[in-house]
């Protein structure tokens, strides 16, 4: 079974700077994709960044990058130039691409991120 | 073109009483999946649904709880006989497909369930 790991339960940033969100996990397969969601306190779960397994190139939506090391299955968000409307608790997920099946979310117990400013 | 939809926001129960959670996935999307989250953790997966048919129920406790789908309608989440253990924020998902960028997983606002 796949697990994701995130190992820093919270986190601030000043307002402006940039952040970098750790997540790791682990998995057998070669096929996969990974997610980045953001949940604010209003408890909504919205999708910031999608990466998959069989590109190198790092995905990047605006202001949010990830680094994705394969080798080290190792999965970071990167947030530049920080807003206070980024403060929110941030979930790492993990998604299977191994065929027939259910594509169930396995997620990481979250990163709270706070902005200070 | 509206997101998933839940309802309702909160629900409060009483214990031994049922508790029926709805979700309308976005226009277009064909695949439900719902989730639980409890206090200071992740989601975690319940069940996978397409039209008519439960594709993947692993993570649905195997008693009390039961979900579907229907062909006209939204999908239910039903939790017979509720237990305080039952609280929990419980989310549903929804895709267009399952394969390349149609896959990616919109979720709802969440109802959060209080057993009293």
């Amino acid at each position: 079974a796949q697990t994701v790991t995130q190992s820093q339960p919270e986190m601030s940033v000043q307002e402006a700077e940039t952040v970098t969100l750790s997540c790791t996990y682990d998995t057998s397969e070669s096929d996969y994709y990974l997610f980045w969601y953001k949940q604010p306190p209003s408890r909504q779960m919205i999708l910031v960044i999608r990466q998959e397994a069989y590109k190198q190139q790092n995905a990047t939506e605006n202001r949010f990058s990830v680094n994705f090391q394969k080798a080290a299955k190792s999965f970071s968000l990167k947030i530049s130039d920080s807003q206070l409307g980024d403060a929110a608790m941030y979930f790492c997920a993990y998604r299977s691409d191994q065929g027939a099946g259910s594509y169930q979310l396995t997620f990481g117990k979250g990163t709270k991120l706070s902005v200070i400013p | 073109n509206a997101g998933v939809m839940q309802n309702p926001r909160h629900l409060v129960r009483r214990r031994g009483q049922e508790a029926r959670l709805r979700c309308s996935p976005m226009k277009g999307h064909s695949h439900v999946y719902w989730y639980r989250q409890l206090p200071e953790e992740g989601l975690k997966f319940m069940v996978y649904l397409q039209k008519e048919n439960i594709i993947d129920e692993s993570g649905m406790p195997k008693e009390r709880f039961s979900a579907e789908f229907p062909k006209e309608g939204p999908s239910i989440l039903r939790i017979q006989q509720v237990v305080r253990g039952d609280s929990a924020a419980y989310f549903c998902a929804s895709s267009r497909a399952l394969a390349l960028d149609a896959d990616t997983q919109y979720f709802g606002p969440g109802t959060r369930l209080t057993v009293l």
